[in-house]
């Protein structure tokens, strides 16, 4: 148990539909990262929080919208869902903001298959 | 946008055997990450440098900031070595691009 809880660990829905991912860091991270991972685009970072704030956008969809909470836990919004937004996504959490001088510590992911 | 190359793509060994996984990228990078992702698809931070060598049990990470090329070495490989190796590089934001990983396969 790497201390990043993340749920659901499978979720299947239809097109069109939206769902939420929620994430936990671990305790006394103060920064939580999203990440896809897809067959054909491999990992992608989604999107970064800081202690409750915005700190960095990736190749997030218009779609997709997350937020951190004061307790730190995270949660991401997938609207609108295509069969291509099937994929592991993958939250991560640090102790501080700069990911050049932190290891992440990940969560076991969450698989979403959109039918 | 930083480019990461990582080879070989797919690398079968002998239990025992002594294994390299190379990783270049293009641009300047403030620090390099060694991930392993094993087949239930969890993923584990394995190393974090910016500079020399680190070396955690039988797993030694090396990097070259001139030629902007890691390596990541696994000495007396096991079968529970068995994963996907993703190489990622931040370069002062905080952002990581990821390599599209090794799949290693170790064989008793």
């Amino acid at each position: 148990d790497s201390g990043v809880t993340q749920t659901p660990k499978h979720l299947i829905t239809a097109t069109g539909q939206r769902v939420t991912l929620r994430c936990s860091p671990r305790s006394g991270d103060l920064s939580v990262y999203w990440y896809q991972q897809s067959l054909d685009q491999g990992l992608q970072f989604l999107i970064q929080y800081y202690n409750g704030e915005e700190r960095a956008k990736g190749n997030i969809l218009e779609r997709f919208s997350a937020q951190q909470f004061p307790d730190l836990h995270s949660e991401l919004n997938l609207s609108s869902l295509e069969l291509g937004d099937s994929a592991l996504y993958f939250c991560a959490s640090s102790v501080v903001g700069s990911i050049g001088a932190n290891v992440l510590t990940f969560g076991a992911g969450s698989r979403l298959t959109v039918l | 946008k930083n480019e990461v190359e990582q080879s070989p793509q797919n690398l079968t060994a002998q239990e025992g055997e002594f294994i390299t996984i190379n990783c270049s990228y293009s641009v300047g990078i403030s620090a390099l990450h060694w991930l392993q992702q094993h087949p239930g698809g969890g993923i584990v931070s394995l190393f974090m440098l910016s500079s020399g060598k680190k070396k955690h049990g039988r797993l030694i990470a090396t990097i070259n900031i001139q030629e902007k090329h890691s390596s990541l070495h696994i000495t007396a490989s096991h079968p529970r070595d068995s994963a996907v190796y993703i190489c990622a590089v931040s370069a002062g934001s905080y952002q990581l691009t990821f390599g599209k990983g090794t799949k290693l396969s170790v064989i008793p």
